[in-house]
């Protein structure tokens, strides 16, 4: 029951180093999302993916990229980390377009000195 | 503009009575999500109860129901018998239709966070 599965767990990057964020899920879902949650506030989605070979941005994509390897993995990367980036990175998956469910993996907490 | 409003940024509770969260949103599709998510002091993000904007009764997943009265947008999750694991982060969302057929964006509020006290 493995779900949604985000590596790593924890980083510390430098400014401008790059790092790339890896999420796989085995619940066959069409749809995944990556989003990233700041102290005391909700959810921010950065960017998404309804389909293997489809992305699109969200809310706060700005110095992030995204690539759709295969309809398992969603991965994230930051080309040149800044301290805004410091953040908790969620990663989820969802089953149907209609109820969209999401599920999500534990999170990956990054912090950018 | 702001799409999900939790008032309470915090509420303490005793154990064993039953809790409201409150949510406000704001959309004009005339179809729609919304939903619950938990986030205990480990992280994660767990699903608690979802209600589709044509779905004529309220919603419920257990101890949890969605109090949904659609003409004021609101959409209240109601815990009954709290107990202490229930203290956590909770998170309401929205979803909205995305740029791309069928993909299907969450929005989330700011989040409560809920305390049960012995």
């Amino acid at each position: 029951n493995a779900g949604v599965t985000q590596t790593p767990k924890f980083q510390v990057l430098k400014t401008g180093q790059s790092m790339t964020l890896q999420c796989a899920q085995d619940m066959n879902h069409n749809s995944m999302y990556w989003y990233r949650q700041d102290p005391g506030m909700g959810l921010r989605l950065i960017y998404y993916s309804a389909s293997e070979g489809t992305t699109d941005k969200g809310e706060v994509p700005n110095g992030y990229n995204v690539s759709r390897l295969n309809k398992r993995e969603f991965s994230l990367r930051l080309e040149s980390a800044a301290p805004s980036q410091t953040s908790v990175y969620f990663c989820a998956s969802s089953e149907s377009w209609f109820k969209n469910i999401q599920y999500f993996g534990a999170g990956t907490r990054l912090s950018v000195l | 503009a702001q799409k999900i409003t939790q008032t309470q940024p915090g509420m303490f509770v005793q154990e064993k009575e039953a809790v409201t969260l409150d949510c406000t949103y704001d959309t004009s599709d005339p179809s729609y999500g919304l939903f619950w998510y938990k986030q205990p002091s480990s992280g994660e993000m767990i699903f608690l109860i979802y209600q589709g904007s044509y779905d004529q009764q309220n919603a419920t997943e257990g101890r949890y129901s969605l109090n949904f009265q659609k003409a004021r947008k609101s959409a209240n999750l109601v815990i009954s018998a709290s107990q202490l694991g229930d203290s956590a982060m909770y998170f309401c969302a929205m979803r909205e239709a995305g740029a791309i057929q069928g993909a299907q964006k969450l929005v989330f509020g700011q989040g409560t966070r809920l305390t049960i006290n012995p």
